[in-house]
């Protein structure tokens, strides 16, 4: 089974407006980290937020946002506001367990395309 | 801000000779670092992941002795691949993992696209 789903291959936003980007996991594992990466086509991957299993409130990083409903496993990225140059694939990403080698697993990926 | 560097940015190299990549954590100590695979439009295939001072691990399926890396220092990982062929060309990404508890998180350098002729 997959551990991490990204359902949406490509979504599209008009400029200023909100997107939601779907990220939903599986793990069994009480203690895991949830990541979401920003790839534009550079190819360089940007570290946009980081949600711990354990963190009681969403966590949030200027425009970005991480809606996340533990009892549904599902970890969505809010971009308020968005820009041209929030046109980029995104990734979700889990790492499992505190001791896991720092080795974290990567959906496949969504296309954001945001329209003028 | 956490900052890592890969050279080169892009090779092309004839078939059979053996590309050297570099990753480097310019601003912080990484014992650990991971090196990934990428095709377009694709996710990121782990690779292996490389360790300061000892023996890298090698995820299912990759050959190691295709694939060579060493972690000589705290802030630097070459990945070699030796007697490259047209089926090796692709878009190569390191990271470096900045440890602060569960919430070590990798930092990526910009990557570096090889192209076997």
């Amino acid at each position: 089974a997959q551990k991490i789903t990204q359902t949406q291959p490509g979504m599209f936003v008009q400029e200023k407006e909100a997107v939601t980007l779907d990220c939903t996991y599986d793990t069994s594992d009480p203690s895991y980290g949830l990541f979401w990466y920003k790839q534009p086509s550079s190819g360089e991957m940007i570290f946009l937020i980081y949600q711990g299993s354990y963190d009681q409130q969403n966590a949030t990083e200027g425009r970005y946002s991480l809606n996340f409903q533990k009892a549904r496993k599902s970890a969505n990225l809010v971009i308020s506001a968005s820009q041209l140059g929030d046109s980029a694939m995104y990734f979700c990403a889990m790492r499992e367990g505190r001791t896991n080698a720092g080795k974290s697993t990567f959906g496949d990926g969504t296309t954001l395309t945001v329209k003028p | 801000g956490a900052v890592v560097s890969q050279h080169p940015s892009w090779v092309i190299c004839k078939s059979g000779t053996s590309v050297k990549i570099e990753c480097r954590s310019l601003d912080f100590q990484a014992t650990t670092m991971f090196w990934y695979r990428q095709f377009p439009k694709q996710s990121l295939m782990l690779m292996a992941t490389s360790n300061e001072g000892s023996k890298a691990t090698y995820e299912q399926g990759v050959e190691k002795d295709k694939f060579l890396i060493n972690h000589a220092s705290l802030t630097l990982s070459t990945l070699t691949v030796t007697s490259a062929h047209p089926e090796d060309s692709s878009f190569y990404i390191c990271s470096a993992l900045m440890t602060s508890g569960m919430a070590d998180t990798q930092y990526f350098g910009p990557g570096t696209r090889l192209t076997v002729l």
